[in-house]
């Protein structure tokens, strides 16, 4: 299978500064279409998870462009321009490129 | 609006069964592959189960596999997730979503499978 691992584990922020979250595929998340197969998603805490981004860079629709995806191969990155209150929660990494899809651990975001 | 909303949770014995549904809504159910993705208590998110759209490919986990079965009904817009010889590891919160343009675009709310003596 496929391991995700994201860092940090834990993020305090500031309200207003910039946020960045790390998440490393143990192998290439390119599928033989092109694609890389990796999205996040923010869960608030009570709430479920909502997608935020899918392939590796693609915001979904009603999804603050303060948030954004980059990356490629096995190492990926999502920011965040300014943390806002509502981001708290926790961001997984996913990816679906290969069988059986696998998440990562989870980053838990929280205001300073 | 896309809407996924399970039921069929509950509080259920070792070894024993339950069913669960997701009735969707709001988007072309027979054109997408559905799945069942699972949160215990504190825990993270895991991959349970996928099915295609027309039923004719389904994949588990290898911690269900043989316990469980995902189906889907497209005339009634449902997913289903047949779960047997339940053990206290499959207590969690267990999310039915699509693959709306790529994975797990929709979540439902979520149905909690205690599985307790």
């Amino acid at each position: 299978d496929v391991v995700m691992t994201q860092s940090p584990l834990s993020l305090p922020v500031t309200l207003g500064q910039p946020a960045s979250i790390s998440c490393r595929s143990s192998q290439s998340l390119l599928h033989s279409d092109g694609y890389s197969y990796l999205n996040w998603f923010h869960q608030r805490p009570g709430q479920s998870p909502r997608r935020l981004i899918y392939k590796v860079s693609n915001r979904d629709s009603g999804v603050p462009d303060r948030f954004s995806g980059s990356g490629s191969g096995t190492d990926f990155t999502l920011k965040i321009s300014r943390v806002e209150a509502e981001d708290v929660g926790i961001y997984y990494c996913m990816q679906g490129a290969q069988w059986p899809p696998t998440f990562g651990q989870g980053t838990k975001v929280e205001i300073k | 609006e896309v809407q996924l909303v399970e039921s069929g949770g509950g509080l259920v014995q070792p070894g024993g069964s339950l069913r669960l549904s997701c009735a969707a809504s709001g988007f072309t159910f027979s054109a997408h592959w559905m799945n069942w993705v699972r949160q215990g208590p504190g825990k993270g998110l895991v991959w349970v189960s996928s099915i295609r759209s027309d039923g004719g490919d389904t994949r588990y986990a290898d911690s269900v596999k043989g316990r469980f079965a995902i189906s889907r009904d497209n005339a009634k817009n449902t997913l289903y997730l047949q779960m047997n010889s339940l053990g206290v590891e499959d207590t969690a919160v267990y999310y039915c979503t699509s693959n709306v343009n790529d994975w797990n675009a929709y979540w439902g709310q979520g149905t909690l499978v205690t599985v307790s003596s």
